[in-house]
């Protein structure tokens, strides 16, 4: 395996269900992100975790929830969505700076869950 | 708020020309600039970054940035089909260890 990896690629759920949405980086990152992508919208950054810990949240419901057990893999964790909840989910992983290293910006994504919320 | 402004186009160019696509952003402050390219049904992939005024080139491809008037651009030359995707532009806000936030992108058609 190599990249960038999600499960399911696709996923319809009821209103009422719970499923989670499973990433995982074999490039030996230390940064992880979970953004959505709407039709006709940008790319919504939603958490992000450095080095395991996360660092943002923004303004996300709290019907998602994410995880990182460590620092290769990242959930996201559903419950009682709503049908405007589907979309695109992409995680992507980077290698973050630390204090006074150069941090590139650059991405790794995922090839995407696609949710489809009934 | 941080915005990153793209044409949503389709753009739409014969094979062999130039295609220039543009994008403009909110936070004077910023400092890296990138080109994602993205498939239809596929994951951004970056093509380009640039971090300082003027030209970068990389092949066929051109990034272009003014910071004055917190614009950037990329220049496809001989443009061909299979550069039909949509462009997303992503700006860094918040120094090394800001987020990248992304423009709804323009759609780029490459017509044999």
């Amino acid at each position: 395996e190599t990249g960038v990896t999600q499960t399911p690629r696709h996923l319809v759920m009821g209103m009422t269900n719970k499923k989670s949405l499973k990433c995982e980086q074999h490039l030996g990152h230390n940064a992880m992100y979970w953004y959505k992508q709407s039709a006709k919208k940008p790319l919504e950054l939603m958490f992000v975790y450095s080095l395991e810990e996360r660092v943002e949240n923004n303004s996300v419901p709290s019907r998602f929830s994410p995880e990182c057990p460590n620092s290769s893999h990242l959930f996201l964790h559903l419950h009682t969505l709503q049908p405007e909840d589907s979309a695109l989910y992409l995680c992507a992983s980077s290698q973050a700076g630390t204090s006074g290293a150069l941090d590139t910006g650059e991405l790794f994504f995922g090839e995407g869950s696609r949710l489809t919320v009934l | 708020q941080k915005e990153v402004e793209q044409n949503s186009g389709p753009l739409s160019v014969p094979e062999g020309a130039i295609a220039s696509l543009n994008c403009t952003y909110s936070d004077r402050g910023s400092q890296s600039f990138f080109w994602y390219r993205q498939y239809s049904g596929k994951s951004p992939e970056l093509i380009m970054s640039i971090y300082s005024n003027g030209d970068k080139e990389d092949g066929r491809f051109t990034a272009q940035l003014n910071k004055a008037s917190q614009y950037v651009s990329l220049l496809i030359r001989d443009s061909q089909p299979s550069d039909s995707a949509t462009y997303l532009c992503a700006v860094k806000y918040g120094g090394s260890q800001g987020n990248l936030i992304f423009g709804k992108g323009t759609k780029l058609s490459v017509k044999p």
